[in-house]
């Protein structure tokens, strides 16, 4: 079983500031997701990330790959209050099948 | 165009009552999953659908559980003899393929066991 384990678990910040949240794993990925969850819906996707060492960015949200694919951090500058929700990775593997973390669950707070 | 649909958004049930809860994926994704997720928690892998191949049915946490997906679209996932620990939201995504397509999410069901 690939286990992904995210932290912390629950984040209050205030508006502003700096935050980052980090997906682990024993196992190796062939690609990693991270989708963001509100209340009632659906995950929506943020971004995929292929390749060790690979970092996207997106607007104030960084996103990085670990170099042996096992890691993913995810990095949101000056939070506002409309980032708020469950942030959740994903990893794949080659057979197809994906896991998902247990989740994130940002407040920030105005 | 459309998402993807699921129905009902919410359901009450009796324990030892069968449920059926309806998936209608995107027009055109061969990829289908079900997941399981508890108030505030991650997703558990339920069942994966990929074109005509057979399902993945690994995630099924036991043999009440069951599901089909129809001439490739429409999906439903069955949960007999429903238990109080089968309470969650069950969320349903649909994707181009397998293996590290986006995937997207319905609303979800909320099914409660009584």
């Amino acid at each position: 079983t690939q286990l992904l384990e995210q932290s912390p678990q629950f984040l209050s910040i205030q508006e502003g500031e700096n935050l980052t949240v980090y997906c682990n794993s024993s196992s190796v990925f062939s690609s990693l997701q991270w989708y963001r969850q509100e209340p009632g819906e659906g995950p929506v996707l943020l971004v995929t990330v292929v390749t060790g060492g690979e970092v996207k960015k997106l607007k104030r949200l960084t996103f990085q790959f670990g170099d042996a694919r096992k890691d993913s951090s995810l990095h949101i500058t000056a939070a506002q209050p409309g980032d708020t929700g469950l942030y959740l990775c994903a990893g794949w593997t080659n057979a197809g099948k994906s896991t998902f973390g247990d989740g994130t669950t940002l407040t920030v707070k105005p | 165009g459309a998402g993807v649909s699921q129905s009902p958004s919410n359901k009450v049930t009796e324990k030892g009552k069968d449920v059926e809860l309806r998936c209608d994926p995107i027009s055109g994704h061969t990829a289908l999953y079900w997941y399981r997720q508890s108030l505030g928690q991650g997703l558990e892998f339920l069942i994966y659908f990929q074109g005509n191949s057979a399902p993945d049915k690994s995630g099924l946490p036991s043999d009440r559980f069951s599901a089909e997906r129809t001439g490739g679209s429409v999906s439903t996932l069955t949960i007999q003899r429903t238990q109080q620990e089968d309470s969650a939201v069950y969320l349903c995504a649909s994707s181009l393929g397998g293996g590290g397509y986006e995937q997207y999410f319905g609303p979800g069901t909320r099914l409660t066991v009584t």
